[in-house]
């Protein structure tokens, strides 16, 4: 059974401009959350999606944005891009919606920007 | 995360010996308690989970154990190995969304 898939692994980006990241979650799962990690302020996050439909959200601008596909498969925006927003991207995947569960993360998209 | 505090943020030990992280938590609604370990390079990977109707749960040389009362949960590796060695974090599901602690790094010295 295939894991997490997320897309590109790496990117570099100049501040002003946007980003789109790509995460394909396991088979079957209909749970897709993104997390931004960085060493400072670690694992946080960003928000969740569940049919195609955003279920939570965390506490970040609205320059981070997100959607849903039929098939699972979620991307994630971040537009204007700040220095600070430089961090490792994690999407993770759940059969259930809202933390109820197990959740598997893919390797990550790690974005510089300059 | 504010929601959860993790201790302590180094842990060194021999190879063999035992390692304990422990985490504390503050909202008694939560109910699932992941443990993830990440390699350098590498997301997170779900190495144990609780929930809050057990007490302590075992897979090979990994345990976690949960006191309700006193909100906290620790992971016990026994019998460490030089593979082990990685950045450990817990979490719980405050709200309906997973709080992160800030992590362990762990060394397992050959």
């Amino acid at each position: 059974k295939a894991g997490v898939t997320q897309t590109p692994r790496y990117l570099i980006k100049t501040r002003g401009q946007q980003v789109t990241l790509s995460c394909s979650p396991i088979s079957g799962h209909r749970s897709v959350s993104w997390y931004q990690q960085t060493p400072g302020q670690g694992l946080q996050f960003l928000f969740e999606y569940f049919s195609e439909t955003q279920r939570n959200k965390g506490n970040f601008p609205g320059r981070f944005s997100g959607r849903q596909f039929s098939n699972s498969r979620s991307e994630m925006n971040v537009s204007t891009l700040e220095l600070g927003d430089s961090a490792l991207y994690l999407c993770a995947s759940s059969l259930w919606q809202g933390a109820l569960g197990e959740a598997f993360f893919g390797q990550g998209t790690r974005l510089t920007v300059v | 995360g504010e929601n959860v505090e993790q201790h302590p943020s180094t842990l060194s030990v021999q190879e063999g010996d035992s390692a304990v992280i422990k985490c504390t938590y503050s909202d008694s609604a939560s109910n699932y308690f992941p443990w993830y370990k990440q390699e350098l390079g590498k997301g997170p990977q779900l190495i144990i989970d609780i929930r809050s109707n057990v007490g302590e749960k075992k897979d090979q040389r990994i345990a976690v154990t949960l006191n309700k009362t006193a909100k906290h949960f620790s992971l016990h590796i026994t019998e460490t190995q030089p593979e082990d060695s990685a950045v450990y974090f817990c979490a719980d599901n405050t709200g309906n969304q997973f709080y992160f602690g800030t992590g362990t790094s762990l060394t397992v010295i050959p």
